[in-house]
């Protein structure tokens, strides 16, 4: 099974300052179809996790452009250009190369210092 | 606007059933891949069940042959009925509807879940 890992687990950001999350997997995402099939996902304090970004590098709809993702094969690096109050919370990525294994990264905490 | 309820959680004793309903609105549930993840308190995420468009149904390890997931077309909700229920079962479980961008994805590859319920809550206690 792939076994995803994050780090830092915590990070603390001044408002307006960029934040850098990153992401490994102990496999390649990088499907022989030319796909990666990494995504990157947001739980805001006491909410449902919500899609960022899909394939590595796309936004879904309604997300921020200050939110890029990028990477490949088994680095991967969600990137928030300037923080503000409103993306605090746990950041998550996850993999879905391997079929119906479903596996998400532990998790990584963002708090506005 | 797509939007998906969950309801039907709660208290229940070890080796109990529960069975929670997602109500969807905005979009067809028949016509779509489905998905349960659940979250224990505290926790990471953990993928539970998924349902294809087709019919088919697939299961985590942790949960085969005792939860089944389940539709209703024309009420377009999701179930899922959970039996022999244990104290590691206690989570969050939220729905969410399932995206494919892969070519292969009846092989369940290059899914994801694009839009999530507000979670229901699980407690397996005695």
């Amino acid at each position: 099974d792939i076994v995803m890992t994050q780090t830092p687990l915590s990070l603390s950001v001044t408002p307006g300052q960029p934040a850098s999350i990153s992401c490994k997997s102990s496999q390649s995402l990088l499907h022989s179809d030319g796909k990666t099939y990494l995504y990157w996902y947001l739980q805001k304090p006491g909410q449902s996790p919500q899609l960022l970004i899909y394939e590595v590098s796309n936004r879904f709809s309604g997300v921020p452009d200050r939110f890029s993702g990028s990477g490949s094969g088994t680095d991967f690096t969600l990137k928030i250009s300037r923080v503000e109050a409103e993306d605090v919370g746990v950041y998550y990525c996850m993999q879905s190369i391997q079929p119906l294994q479903f596996t998400f990264g532990p998790g990584t905490k963002v708090d506005i210092k | 606007e797509v939007q998906l309820v969950e309801s039907g959680g709660g208290l229940v004793q070890p080796g109990g059933s529960l069975r929670l309903s997602c109500a969807a609105s905005g979009f067809t549930v028949s016509s779509n891949y489905m998905s349960w993840v659940r979250q224990a308190p505290g926790k990471g995420l953990e993928w539970v069940s998924v349902i294809y468009s087709g019919g088919s149904t697939y299961y985590a390890d942790s949960v085969k042959g005792r939860f089944t997931i389940s539709r209703h077309n024309s009420k377009n909700t999701l179930y899922l009925q959970m039996n022999s229920l244990r104290a590691e079962d206690t989570a969050v479980y939220y729905c969410a509807r399932v995206y494919c961008s892969s070519t292969s994805c009846y092989a369940g590859r290059g899914l994801y879940f694009d839009y999530w319920g507000q979670g229901t809550l699980v407690t397996v206690s005695s």
